[in-house]
């Protein structure tokens, strides 16, 4: 089955500063790949994916970045804020109706004032 | 609509004790999945419904837990008899195939399990 490898666990920066949280995964066949963010006593909340025809997307001040041959993918936030602090999870999945995703163990992101 | 509701949001239970935790997915979606979350293990999946049929209950870790769909606005997991180990958050999350955000899962505010 899949295998979703994630680091850093933990990630302290200053605000302003860039945040950068990379994936691996280890099925070549997996072509979805969602981030989620989870704050504090909340659900896990879907805030940008990206599929493997494309190699980067960009939302505003998060990106998301893939390497298939590599089998890696990366989330970055630029300009961060206290408001980005939470958990975030990569996952991977194909693209099929009974797929199901398979997490990374979260990175714990804190953005200092 | 409301989103992915959970009920309850916190449970504390002795050892050997039955618990039900129950969840409402979003209407018209037509999967329904039951993860678990623990510091330890992260978010496993345990079971997944399509249609109000279980699909792949090979997550559940034991014949303690059961799950079950009765209808398309409904699902519960069942521990019984409930130990120390469950101890976690359990999330469910709920998608549609039928849109174009297809494989997007949206999750509910979780139960913090707590088996003394």
């Amino acid at each position: 089955g899949e295998n979703v490898e994630q680091h850093p666990s933990t990630l302290s920066v200053q605000e302003g500063d860039s945040a950068v949280i990379k994936c691996t995964y280890s099925d070549s066949a997996s072509n979805y790949f969602p981030w989620y963010k989870q704050e504090l006593g909340k659900g896990p909340q879907l805030i940008i994916d990206i599929r493997s025809n494309v190699g980067e997307k960009k939302d505003q001040r998060i990106a998301v970045t893939l390497n298939k041959t590599a089998k890696h993918f990366s989330l970055h936030i630029t300009e961060t804020q206290p408001e980005d602090s939470a958990v975030y999870f990569c996952a991977a999945s194909k693209n099929s109706g009974y797929s199901t995703l398979t997490f990374g163990k979260g990175t714990m992101l804190l953005v200092s004032p | 609509d409301a989103g992915v509701i959970q009920s309850p949001r916190h449970e504390v239970t002795e050892m050997g004790q039955e618990v039900t935790l129950r969840c409402k997915p979003i209407s018209g979606h037509d999967y329904l999945f039951w993860y678990r979350q623990t510091m330890m293990r992260g978010l496993e999946l345990l079971i997944y419904f399509n249609n109000n049929v279980p699909i792949d209950d090979s997550g559940m870790p034991e014949d303690r837990f059961s799950a079950k769909m009765p209808n398309a606005s409904f699902s519960t997991l069942k521990i019984q008899p409930s130990e120390p180990r469950d101890s976690a958050v359990y999330f469910c999350a709920s998608r549609s195939t039928g849109t174009p955000r297809g494989n997007e899962q949206f999750f509910g505010p979780g139960t913090r399990l707590t088996v003394l």
